[in-house]
């Protein structure tokens, strides 16, 4: 079944680490994005990608690095310069640039820093 | 004041009840998501309308242009609808910006 799959669902990393989510999706689609997800708050958009080899910075991109070498990957890696990285990541994507017209979402990873 | 407001923030029924979910934006949009997020964390599209009205099932989707509104309508509702429910529209050509949802509990 086509789909995306984020690996893994929990990570506990210790403070000062780099850690780096994955994002596979089998979709062949264009675009892939990241968001971050805290606790009353909307998804923030944190990276996103149109197409390989090529991203832009979302709102949220300080502390955090992404690369797209394939089209079927999108690793967000989370560096020890992101001040608050506890929280919830979730990677999609759709099936061309621009504004999602039908956004696919992954199960996300629930990161927690200690 | 978020672009994309949604209201109630949290929402208890009985079974069977007939259940509404409102958003309101700000920025234009060419469509509007309804998505769904369960327990676990993965998030599902539900509907995506530009215009109109759309039904999926027991789920209904409107929209408002002019007055920049949505609802999201169960009806008979059941405990396996429990869920949070969002609302996104499209800003600018690359990007949505989402509402902060709506957690609805369902009970028998």
């Amino acid at each position: 079944d086509g789909g995306i799959t984020q690996s893994p669902k929990y990570l506990f990393r210790k403070e000062g680490q780099n850690v780096t989510l994955s994002c596979e999706q089998n979709l062949n689609h264009d675009a892939m994005y990241w968001y971050r997800q805290d606790p009353g708050q909307g998804l923030r958009l944190i990276y996103y990608s149109q197409i390989v080899n090529d991203f832009q910075k979302g709102d949220i991109a300080e502390g955090y690095s992404v690369s797209r070498e394939k089209k079927e990957s999108f690793p967000l890696t989370v560096t020890s310069a992101q001040k608050n990285p506890t929280a919830f990541y979730l990677c999609a994507s759709s099936p061309r640039g621009g504004p999602p017209p039908e956004a696919f979402f992954g199960q996300g990873t629930r990161l927690t820093v200690v | 004041k978020n672009e994309v407001e949604q209201s109630p923030q949290n929402l208890t029924a009985q079974e069977g009840e007939f259940i509404t979910i409102n958003c309101s934006y700000s920025v234009g949009i060419s469509a509007l998501h309804w998505l769904q997020q369960h327990p676990g964390g993965g998030i599902v599209s539900l509907f995506m309308l530009s215009s109109g009205k759309k039904k999926h099932g027991r789920l209904i989707a409107t929209i408002n242009i002019q007055e920049k509104h949505s609802s999201l309508h169960i009806t008979a509702s059941h405990p396996r609808d429990s869920a949070v429910y969002i609302c996104a529209v499209p800003f600018n050509t690359d990007k949505l910006i989402f509402g902060t949802g709506t957690r609805l509990q369902v009970f028998p």
